[in-house]
């Protein structure tokens, strides 16, 4: 079982549309928890961290549920330039951050 | 403010032979970590260095080795090359070792035949 699981997707989804990706960690003693962004052939951006009490930024929500190890990323108002992978992190041991495999968005106009 | 820096961007090496790789950190960060990723693979974590000391380690073999020097800069490095090990290899840093959230660079496409 891999450490961090991620939607392997795609997801299509037109401009406008409101969608919610999906991850879960195996390891109960993860402490802080990150979603990133990478483009095509490009490196990971860090889009935001993730807390309990779940934070918003702009159209982004993240949530954590430490009880049952997910977290989430719900996107609104899909925009044709938020088409990119989407990468769950999870940090263990102080320094050990572990990556999902990622799950591609597409948004169509 | 200077973001994270690669160098090389692109190399090709030949089975059996050494590789080193560089990384210059974000100004003012001092922990640095490096990322081994495959293609549609997420980044897969080899070690991280905190003020010149290695800090951690990931499922990587002891061929997979590195430094950081007094200004936060660092190496990988890689010997005795794999066909596997060809991927993008991606430094990243970060403000201290309690993690808030890294800076990458744009990573380094090692191609070994």
């Amino acid at each position: 079982r891999k450490e961090v699981e991620q939607d392997p997707g795609p997801f299509n989804v037109p401009e406008g549309a409101t969608v919610a990706f999906n991850c879960t960690y195996s390891n109960s003693a993860s402490q802080s928890f990150f979603w990133y962004r990478q483009d095509c052939r490009k490196e990971p951006k860090l889009l935001m961290s993730v807390y309990s009490s779940g934070n918003e930024d702009g159209r982004f929500t993240a949530q954590l549920n430490r009880a049952s190890q997910y977290i989430s990323l719900l996107i609104r108002d899909s925009k044709l330039s938020d088409s990119a992978t989407y990468l769950c992190v999870a940090l263990t041991g102080g320094f050990k951050t572990i990556f999902g495999a990622g799950t591609r968005l597409f948004v169509k106009a | 403010e200077t973001g994270v820096t690669q160098s090389p961007t692109h190399l090709i090496k030949t089975r059996g032979q050494q590789v080193t790789l560089r990384c210059s950190s974000q100004s003012g960060h001092n922990t640095v970590s490096w990322y081994q990723q495959a293609l549609g693979q997420g980044p897969q974590f080899i070690f991280q260095y905190y003020r010149e000391e290695e800090n951690g380690r990931g499922n990587f073999p002891p061929r997979f080795s590195g430094l950081q020097f007094p200004n936060y800069s660092s190496e990988l490095n890689v010997n005795a090359l794999e066909l596997d090990d060809s991927a993008l290899y991606l430094c990243a840093s970060s403000l201290d070792v309690a993690n808030y959230g890294y800076t990458f660079g744009s990573g380094t496409r090692l191609t070994v035949v």
